[in-house]
């Protein structure tokens, strides 16, 4: 069973402006989640991660931000650039089934 | 940062053969290894799960027979694509996990098999 989802498949961003893509979970006992960023055929990248005992964990451009009551976490990109146009994706770190992947498109 | 290589980058195959793929963690050892395939277009489906010296844990819908996986080293692991046919053809790809409790998961490049 899925037990981390992304909901939005796909995302476009103007170049600059913020990217903001979300991850959702179900079990309360997750606490340490792993973003990946993903080009095609290649293998995905470590971004940043984050653990329950934070609630944002902040890395250059990159930050996650996860409200544990709503089990949600995000990954905002800001300003974002073309190049980070990939699929991303979260996991939880002792899960590893990833979400099915955000799509992110930034427009130059 | 950590590296994970995989060999063959590549391969090609008729149907009904049987194909390994390599992973292996270049300059640490991995005491758990992760097998992916993604289709096109779709997410990262896992596979299995190899610990290092005993049996890997499949996937549910993930045919044990057909896809044999061994980790007989802290930095080896190899999937085989038993009596392979078209519709595994799929990019595959590892990872790998140090023994820390908070190390971060590293992923292989990625190997793309096409089944003729």
């Amino acid at each position: 069973d899925q037990q981390v989802k992304q909901n939005s498949p796909s995302l476009s961003v103007q170049e600059g402006r913020i990217s903001i893509l979300n991850c959702d979970y179900t079990n309360s006992m997750f606490d340490y989640f792993l973003w990946y960023k993903k080009y095609p055929a290649e293998g995905p990248t470590f971004l940043i991660s984050i653990s329950s005992i934070k609630d944002k964990n902040e890395d250059g451009r990159f930050t996650v931000f996860l409200n544990k009551s709503a089990k949600h976490l995000s990954l905002h990109i800001v300003p974002s650039q073309p190049g980070d146009s990939a699929v991303y994706f979260c996991a939880e770190r002792d899960d590893m089934r990833f979400g099915a992947g955000t799509r992110l498109t930034v427009k130059p | 940062g950590a590296v994970v290589s995989q060999h063959p980058s590549r391969v090609i195959c008729k149907s009904g053969t049987s194909v390994k793929i390599e992973c292996r963690s270049l300059d640490f050892q991995a005491t758990t290894m992760f097998w992916y395939r993604q289709f096109p277009k779709q997410s990262l489906m896992l596979m299995a799960t190899s610990n290092e010296g005993s049996k890997a844990t499949y996937e549910q819908g993930v045919e044990k027979d057909k896809f044999l996986i061994n980790h007989a080293s802290l930095t080896l692991s190899t999937l085989t694509v038993t009596s392979a046919h078209p519709e595994d053809s799929s990019f595959y790809i590892c990872s790998a996990r140090t023994s820390g409790s908070r190390d971060t998961q590293y992923f292989g490049p990625g190997t793309r098999l096409t089944v003729l």
